[in-house]
């Protein structure tokens, strides 16, 4: 069963305008979520990150908002720029010893954003 | 420049070759990992290592080995490599402490394609 997802595999918006991408999760014990950026032909990169124990995190354009108790995240890029056209792959952390797996990254499907000019 | 490495880029082999994609970071990183890239999947955990000769399974080991002799290297080995390992292969490293091991750092990527 899947653990992260996002429900859009693409999102289209202009240039200048608002960029929302989401993400849902299921396990009520993770803690630690992230957000990563990827180029083709390149390996994803490190966005955003946000605690469980906050609501939102800022960086320059990009904020990520967390709520909990509708385990939903989104990340929010403002103004979109055609430079941000990238696949963005929502990640969580698993709590220690979930599965065995240490609290590894559980990584969703990636949503491809695509800016206009 | 801080980097991760992967070779090759690109790999075609047959079904049943032996094969090993190498991955090496320079950035004195403890923990190191494995993923594939499938279309519609997203990334999957394949193995990972918290610090020298120290590894385990991810979410899909099945098939591949690795090995973590020194800190910096972390090759993937496919004994015997089938189609269904055909994918797109990341390796990346971290600091290895708290919240900083999320914060990965990635490789190019390995396209493998078993014939």
């Amino acid at each position: 069963d899947q653990q992260v997802k996002q429900n859009s595999p693409s999102l289209s918006v202009q240039e200048g305008r608002i960029s929302i991408l989401n993400c849902d999760y299921t396990n009520s014990m993770f803690d630690y979520f992230l957000w990563y950026k990827k180029y083709p032909a390149e390996g994803p990169t490190f966005l955003i990150s946000i605690s469980s124990i906050k609501d939102k995190n800022e960086d320059g354009r990009f904020t990520v908002f967390l709520n909990k108790s509708a385990k939903h995240l989104s990340l929010h890029i403002v103004p979109s720029q055609p430079g941000d056209s990238a696949v963005y792959f929502c990640a969580a952390r698993g709590e220690v010893n979930y599965g065995g797996s240490q609290g590894n990254l559980i990584f969703g499907k990636g949503t491809k954003l695509s800016v206009k000019p | 420049e801080a980097q991760v490495t992967q070779n090759p880029r690109y790999l075609i082999t047959v079904t049943g070759k032996k094969l090993t994609v190498t991955c090496s970071q320079n950035m004195n990183h403890e923990y190191m990992s494995w993923y594939r890239q499938d279309p519609g999947l997203g990334l999957r955990q394949i193995y990972y290592s918290m610090n020298v000769e120290v590894t385990d399974k991810g979410d899909v080991p099945e098939g591949y080995k690795v090995s973590r002799k020194e800190k910096r290297n972390f090759p993937l080995i496919l004994e015997s490599p089938s189609p269904n390992q055909t994918s797109l292969y990341f390796c990346a490293s971290s600091p290895g402490q708290g919240q900083r091991r999320e914060k990965l750092f990635f490789g190019s990527g390995t396209q493998l394609s078993v014939l």
